[in-house]
């Protein structure tokens, strides 16, 4: 079955500590995004990369980081820097091109920082 | 002015009404348009793309006006498994990255 996996899907975490949400998708999408979703609120894109080895900033993007080492796998990483990590985080991924707006969602990562 | 505004409801509405929302965009020069449904504490699943000339999955209506720049979806015969939250998506072209709406709550009652 093709689809997008993120894990975990809940992680507590203490104030100071970094940690990385996993994404891998084997939908052979060139475009992966992360988005952070906040209660009754709208997605806000933190990160996304239309292309392996690159990525670029979303309109959230401070306190976290990304990396693009290959085309499947694109992981977050929440950082101390980030003032309210306390979240629900969504990875999606889409076939990038003119069109692009059928997104695929995994399941989400639910962070909460005690 | 935002670049993809919606009502936030709550929109209440009993089984079997027809209930529509719309969605505004800022870009004049946006390409392509979706609605997305997402269910409480669940990640937003594609519900259907919207074309100029509308499009209508079973009970489902989406519309498209390019002159006052909104869209719209058109629920007919509600039912309860309808109550979620309706995101609208603009995406702008090229390689320029997507954009959501807000969302609309949706709570079909009995």
């Amino acid at each position: 079955d093709g689809g997008i996996t993120q894990s975990p899907k809940y992680l507590f975490r203490k104030e100071g500590q970094n940690v990385t949400l996993s994404c891998e998708q084997n939908l052979n999408h060139d475009a992966m995004y992360w988005y952070r979703q906040d209660p009754g609120q709208g997605l806000r894109l933190i990160y996304y990369s239309q292309i392996v080895n690159d990525f670029q900033k979303g309109d959230i993007a401070e306190g976290y980081s990304v990396s693009r080492e290959k085309k499947e796998s694109f992981p977050l990483t929440v950082t101390s820097a980030q003032k309210n990590p306390t979240a629900f985080y969504l990875c999606a991924s889409s076939r990038a091109g003119t069109n692009t707006g059928e997104l695929f969602f995994g399941e989400g990562s639910r962070l909460t920082v005690l | 002015r935002k670049e993809v505004e919606q009502d936030p409801g709550p929109f209440n509405v009993p089984e079997g009404a027809t209930v529509a929302f719309n969605c505004t965009y800022s870009n004049s020069a946006s390409q392509s348009f979706f609605w997305y449904r997402q269910d409480c504490r669940k990640e937003p699943k594609l519900l259907m793309s919207v074309y100029s000339s509308g499009n209508e999955d079973g009970r489902f209506t989406a519309q498209l006006n390019r002159a006052s720049q909104y869209i719209s979806l058109l629920i007919r015969d509600s039912k309860l498994s309808d109550s979620a939250t309706y995101l609208c998506v603009v995406n702008p072209g090229g390689y320029q990255k997507v954009t959501f709406g807000t969302g609309t709550k949706l709570q079909v009652i009995p």
